[in-house]
């Protein structure tokens, strides 16, 4: 069974905070992994995605470990706007796979 | 860009009826389309993929005669709820491969409630 793991939270973090979420899988073959974001009753929208090498836009750093099966994300300078939940998504191979989404990390920005 | 939409983006139904959701890429041809449903709390769980022109395969535990998938072109598939019932009710997400990435292109959903 493929699964992603994440804290569910909610994380209460004052705003300007830095504040890091990991999730695990357990697909040894996935290949490609995303952080999505997903506000109350909306669909998920991309966040990032997460390679090897980490990846970093603006505010945001993505890291992947593949020997701990791992998945990272820093937010930096935190926002109120960046309150929302964080999702960890794993596919399994190529672009014809579906996706594997984590129940997601709630995010709470305090002013 | 890449657009994607769905209709209807919210239907309130009688249980034992059926419903029809439309997912359509807008600005692109999705060679692959696939079904997702959430349930409150819960993450996005994906129910099927679809392949324009063939069979949609479906996860386990989904049952391909209660969801009735069609993918008759590259820019639409449609997710039908058969007698749907009250525990149907959910959040219906699709979401499009442009098939240029592993980037998929979600459209916004449709929240269906079977009373």
């Amino acid at each position: 069974r493929k699964e992603v793991e994440q804290d569910p939270g909610p994380f209460n973090v004052p705003e300007g905070a830095t504040v890091a979420f990991n999730c695990t899988y357990s697909n040894s073959a996935s290949q490609s992994f995303f952080w999505y974001r997903q506000d109350c009753r909306k669909e998920p929208k991309l966040l990032m995605s997460v390679y090897s090498s980490g990846n970093e836009d603006g505010r945001f750093t993505a890291q992947l470990n593949r020997a701990s099966q791992y998945i990272s994300l820093l937010i930096r300078d935190s926002k109120l706007s960046d309150s929302a939940t964080y999702l960890c998504v794993a596919n399994s191979g190529g672009g014809a796979d579906g996706l594997t989404f984590g129940k997601g990390t709630h995010l709470i920005i305090q002013p | 860009g890449a657009v994607v939409s769905q209709h209807p983006s919210r239907v309130i139904c009688k249980s034992g009826t059926s419903v029809k959701i439309e997912c359509r890429s807008l600005d692109f041809q999705a060679t692959t389309m696939f079904w997702y449903r959430q349930f409150p709390k819960q993450s996005l769980m994906l129910m099927a993929t679809s392949n324009e022109g063939s069979k949609a395969t479906y996860e386990q535990g989904v049952e391909k005669d209660k969801f009735l998938i069609n993918h008759a072109s590259l820019t639409l598939s449609t997710l039908t709820v058969t007698s749907a019932h009250p525990e149907d009710s959910s959040f219906y997400i699709c979401s499009a491969d442009r098939g240029d990435s592993y980037e998929q292109y979600f459209g916004p959903g449709t929240r269906l409630t079977v009373t």
